[in-house]
């Protein structure tokens, strides 16, 4: 099976800072990945998925941005945190039988 | 468009009871059903899944869950409840290939396994 990791694990950042989150998958090849956030430990929202190398699609209009440089690594930026950003941040790689691996996540908090 | 439900908020049930957490979803063609499991600041584990076959589906730690295409439901159950199955889980929804490359997740629902 898939092991993806995240980091850092948390990060305490004031608004208007950048953002940088790092993703990366060990175990499969070209897979489809994902980010998530999580508000308030409930649902999850889908920010952004990638098909593949440098392909990028936006789920939700906001100050976020992705990008996918390599097969099995993705990145969550932001040129200027909002605290709206707060939350918890989840990177997730599907194989081909469907399944969902999760990272570990990211605690985000701005202030 | 493809949508999953979660009733119930919360479930509470007493250590060695059965349990029941319920779902129910939404698709234009077949489905793929999942659930998951999460603990407090960790990422979602997969238990489950259900994608043609029998209509019960057994997964980890003693969880299985049965899929009702007529009533377009997929409860995930357990015979005997274990303090430690306390979390938050999340039935998720695919729609058949050719549909979209993303699952859509239920808004969770939290275990409590009362000692």
């Amino acid at each position: 099976s898939q092991t993806i990791h995240q980091w850092p694990a948390t990060l305490v950042q004031p608004v208007g800072s950048p953002l940088s989150l790092e993703c990366t998958v060990e175990g499969t090849s070209n897979p489809n990945l994902y980010w998530y956030r999580q508000a308030a430990g409930r649902g999850l929202q889908l920010l952004f998925y990638s098909v593949g190398i440098g392909q990028i699609s936006s789920e939700v209009p906001q100050n976020l941005s992705a990008s996918r440089p390599q097969d099995r690594q993705f990145i969550l930026s932001s040129k200027k945190l909002l605290l709206s950003d707060s939350g918890f941040y989840l990177c997730a790689s599907r194989d081909r039988d469907d399944t969902q691996y999760f990272g570990p996540g990211t605690r985000l908090t701005v202030l | 468009a493809q949508s999953v439900a979660q009733p119930e908020d919360q479930v509470n049930v007493a250590e060695g009871n059965p349990l029941t957490v319920k779902c129910t979803y939404s698709v234009s063609g077949n489905p793929y059903l999942f659930w998951y499991v999460q603990y407090p600041n960790r990422g979602l584990q997969f238990l489950l899944k259900y994608i043609t076959g029998d209509n019960l589906v057994k997964g980890s730690y003693g969880f299985e869950a049965e899929f009702n295409k007529s009533q377009t439901s997929f409860h995930l159950k357990k015979p005997s409840a274990l303090v430690s199955d306390s979390a938050l889980y999340f039935c998720a929804v695919r729609d058949r290939p050719g549909g979209y490359q993303k699952v859509t997740f239920g808004t969770g629902t939290k275990l409590q396994v009362i000692p």
